[in-house]
């Protein structure tokens, strides 16, 4: 069966550090997600991305984030200055099409962890 | 807005006792409800939805819009079961196909 990647499982960097987190989508999919989950607290939906522009996103994902899809195949979430706070587990996600019916397919996750 | 509550967030059975994890939800639409699996040190894995009515892994989960719940249910518990159970909503309409998660219940089933 197909699956998201992501890349590195874990990372440890310095408050005020620039942090990039990689992802490889399925590849036939075409809307991408970022959700993310502090520890002991519940996913929550940071962004969507469809057509190489951002369709959606909540109030977390603010200036400090931003999302690329460089090539056809990776998608990639930049924090520009890392704060403690975002320390958490960042997952990845696509889905082929726009319909709510249609699966999302997560990736395994990678865990920031800001000092 | 929409909002998912899991109100318990652990829950401990006896194999093959009956399971029942509790989701409500607050969505002004109709929404779409899912159930995800994360087993240990394992990625978040849909396990159903509503609008296909299926059983899977002998789980089921029936949408009462009049409650606004959508439980996930399990006559005889399994050791396999242990894991965590995330129940999430998709709002229909434009803009609103992300999923809003709860915030988890951590089955664990006693041999």
């Amino acid at each position: 069966e197909p699956e998201v990647t992501q890349t590195p499982s874990h990372q440890v960097t310095q408050m005020g550090q620039e942090v990039i987190l990689r992802c490889v989508p399925i590849s036939n999919h075409l809307y991408f997600y970022w959700y993310r989950q502090i520890l002991g607290q519940k996913v929550e939906f940071l962004v969507s991305f469809y057509n190489n522009e951002i369709s959606e996103k909540s109030e977390i994902f603010d200036d400090q984030f931003s999302v690329e899809r460089p090539d056809g195949s990776n998608f990639t979430l930049k924090i520009r200055s890392t704060k403690l706070e975002d320390s958490a587990m960042y997952f990845c996600a696509s889905k082929w099409d726009r319909g709510s019916g249609n699966t999302i397919y997560f990736g395994e996750g990678s865990w920031l962890t800001v000092v | 807005a929409q909002r998912v509550t899991q109100p318990e967030k652990l829950l401990s059975v006896f194999k093959g006792a009956p399971v029942e994890l509790k989701c409500n939800y607050s969505y002004s639409g109709s929404p779409e409800l899912f159930w995800y699996v994360q087993y240990s040190r394992q990625r978040l894995q849909l396990l159903l939805r509503h609008i296909s009515r299926e059983s899977i892994k002998g789980f089921t989960a029936d949408l009462n819009k009049g409650e606004t719940s959508f439980h996930l249910k399990k006559p005889f518990a399994q050791e396999e079961d242990s894991a965590m159970y995330y129940c999430a909503l998709s709002g229909r309409g434009a803009g609103s196909y992300q999923l809003t998660f709860g915030k988890g219940t951590k089955l664990s089933v006693i041999p």
